[in-house]
């Protein structure tokens, strides 16, 4: 049972970098042709897909988010991490790191928990 | 972009009722649609994909149906563990998009 958890900084300051790693558990990153995402969520709003990356490191972006975003993996560490530069408080949101299904499909079959990240002085 | 708009955006039931959610595309994206629930404090969990096909592990008082830009979700006999957020996600083109979720409440 594959299972993804995130984890970072819960507090960020504005125009500073958010940075956030998931860690994947239950199975290899690299195992298998998976796609991994990073999702957000504002409080009380609906979900916003932030990009993904191929354990081969390739990696597409969201353009309303692209200037801003880098999305790496570590597969030694079998994580793979989201950096998010210039922030504002309309950054404050639950990020999510998910996998897509590995049919090749892009939707969402497994989900971390989600942290919660506040831009704030 | 593929904009959805999924509706209603608040849903009041009873358990037991037959309910359904749509959404609709601004363009055709054949049946590359998926569904999900959301309770609170927790992450969406996948329900539907290919817009009609059951998760594993989903109650078959769970069905989707359409295709192209129109899509629906239907719940049969509404239990108590079924009140949540719902949302659809677009998976025909990037970026990924999702409906800004309806939610689904006891009246």
């Amino acid at each position: 049972q594959v299972q993804l958890q995130e984890s970072g900084p819960g507090l960020v300051k504005p125009s500073q970098t958010l940075s956030l790693t998931c860690t994947v558990s239950g199975g290899s990153i690299s195992s298998g042709s998976y796609y991994w995402s990073w999702i957000r969520q504002p409080a009380g709003k609906g979900l916003e897909w932030i990009g993904r990356i191929y354990t081969s490191g390739s990696t597409n972006y969201n353009p309303s988010l692209k200037s801003r975003v880098t999305i790496s993996v570590d597969t030694s560490k079998n994580q793979f991490s989201l950096k998010l530069s210039s922030v504002t408080a309309a950054d404050t949101a639950v990020y999510y790191c998910a996998r897509f299904s590995p049919t090749g499909d892009y939707y969402f079959d497994y989900w971390g928990q989600g942290t919660l990240v506040t831009v704030s002085s | 972009v593929i904009w959805m708009t999924q509706s209603p955006s608040l849903l009041s039931a009873s358990t037991g009722d037959r309910v359904t959610i749509s959404c609709r595309m601004s363009q055709g994206i054949s049946s590359y649609l998926a569904w999900y629930q959301q309770k609170p404090g927790k992450a969406p969990e996948l329900l539907i994909y290919a817009a009609s096909t059951l998760q594993s592990g989903v109650p078959s008082r769970f069905s989707g149906s359409g295709s192209g830009t129109d899509f629906t979700l239907t719940i049969s006999c509404l239990q108590s563990e079924d009140f949540a957020t719902y949302y659809c996600q677009q998976y025909y083109s990037f970026p990924i998009t999702f409906g800004q979720g309806t939610r689904l409440e006891i009246k």
